[in-house]
């Protein structure tokens, strides 16, 4: 499968405690998206890259998500001392600039913070 | 409020007739549109995209109308099949023709009835 990939599928994890998800993305796109979606809502935009340059992060959601994309290819968003509200579906997408506007989503990553 | 948002949360139609799911949007600086289908459990997977030059595109048993002068958006299904159902979201780019942060609309469900 050459898609658009998220790594784990499934998070379960107590309250304080920092999780960790991966993307890798269509191998030739150079840049990568977050989005966090809530159950019965549109994907929310979070940050991105192009490259390894993240080129907008003002949306993250607070100062406890991070995300890193170091060498350009794969990246991992973070979260620290999870709160319960931060239970959704973290989606990865990525695009090739320059040549095409369509953004391919990955299957997500969903998070249940108990 | 919402940038992007929907008419109708859920639309149901019979197998074989034509489903419109419409959109409405807020933002005049808008000037890219893509229509997403998400079913249940996977990523939203691209249907089709218009930039604000256009106010008709076509595809595969597709159509995306916009009217900027109404801010509005419309997915025309022809032919409806039972794997076209899914939540269907609108988005909306400004500036980037898309390789940004898209702002997605809360999305409408449609079920088609045998």
């Amino acid at each position: 499968d050459t898609g658009v990939s998220q790594d784990p599928r499934h998070k379960i994890t107590k309250r304080g405690q920092n999780v960790t998800f991966r993307c890798d993305p269509i191998s030739e796109h150079n840049r990568l998206y977050w989005y966090r979606q809530t159950l019965g809502q549109g994907p929310e935009f979070l940050t991105y890259f192009q490259n390894e340059a993240q080129l907008e992060k003002s949306r993250l959601l607070s100062d406890r998500f991070s995300a890193e994309r170091p060498k350009g290819s794969f990246s991992t968003l973070e979260i620290q001392r999870t709160e319960q509200g931060d239970s959704a579906m973290y989606l990865c997408a990525s695009s090739l600039a320059w040549t095409s506007n369509e953004q391919y989503f990955g299957p997500g990553t969903r998070l249940t913070v108990t | 409020g919402e940038s992007v948002g929907l008419h109708l949360p859920t639309l149901s139609v019979q197998e074989g007739d034509n489903s419109i799911i419409n959109c409405a949007y807020s933002n005049s600086a808008s000037d890219y549109f893509i229509w997403y289908k998400q079913e249940s459990g996977k990523g939203p997977q691209f249907i089709i995209d218009i930039r604000s030059n256009m106010d008709k595109r076509q595809g595969q048993r597709v159509t995306v109308l916009l009217n900027k002068t109404v801010k509005h958006l419309s997915l025309q299904i022809a032919a409806t099949q039972p794997g076209d159902s899914a939540v269907y979201f609108c988005a909306e780019n400004i500036g980037g023709g898309g390789a940004d942060g898209l702002t997605f609309g809360k999305g409408t469900h449609l079920i088609i009835q045998p």
